[in-house]
């Protein structure tokens, strides 16, 4: 069973626009760490947040906010008035304390138009 | 220094051909990574080191040899590769392997032709 799910592969929108990708994920852990990276065409992967499961509370950096939701699974990043560079693949992970493993989802790829 | 450097940035290499991979981190971090990444699809692990001790072996061909001099440097012998290993290869780092609490920092990675 997939541990990450990024349910949207590939988004579009125009500069200035709002847009979330979502993130839903699976364990049986209580105590687990949630992630998001940024991995821009030049390839690295640039780390954005971390989360720990026993802080629910939203977090706004910048135009970058992540509403985490344990009661869906949920850990949503929303970036608003996007710019063209934030076009590039973003990845949800997971990272369980009862394994030594590092979760991905399978990527979203957001293009923003000019 | 809060990076993980990761030489050559591209490499073209012949199947017959035996290259190396290097990786480096200045930030005391006792656990680096291997990682593959296909087009399109998120980082497969690979190998892991902790404490420069090999700890998992994601059933990796024998063509890729890894190997950890010393805590900073990572390396990734190759030799007889194939068309399909053709990839982006990223390093990582972190405080502890058994502890992926804090994520990981990644390298830029190397993007790996085999003609």
């Amino acid at each position: 069973a997939q541990k990450v799910t990024q349910a949207q592969t590939e988004i579009s929108v125009v500069e200035k626009e709002d847009v979330t990708l979502d993130c839903v994920y699976e364990t049986r852990d209580t105590t687990y760490y949630l992630f998001w990276y940024k991995q821009p065409p030049s390839g690295e992967l640039v780390f954005l947040i971390r989360r720990n499961s026993f802080d629910e509370q939203n977090e706004i950096s910048g135009r970058y906010s992540w509403n985490f939701q344990k009661s869906t699974s949920s850990f949503n990043f929303t970036i608003t008035a996007s710019q063209v560079v934030d076009s590039a693949v973003y990845f949800c992970a997971l990272s369980e304390t009862s394994g030594n493993q590092f979760y991905f989802g399978t990527g979203t790829s957001l293009t923003v138009i000019p | 220094d809060t990076e993980v450097t990761q030489t050559p940035k591209h490499l073209v290499m012949g199947m017959t051909n035996k290259k190396s991979l290097k990786c480096e981190q200045h930030m005391g971090h006792r656990a680096m990574y291997w990682y593959k990444q296909k087009a399109k699809k998120p980082p497969e692990l690979m190998f892991v080191y902790s404490y420069e001790k090999l700890s998992i072996n994601e059933s990796v061909p024998s063509r890729f040899s890894p190997e950890c001099p010393n805590s900073s440097l990572l390396n990734l012998h190759l030799h007889a590769l194939q068309p399909e290993d053709s990839a982006l290869y990223l390093c990582a780092s972190s405080h502890r392997a058994l502890s992926n609490n804090y994520g990981y920092t990644f390298g830029s990675g190397t993007r790996l032709t085999v003609v």
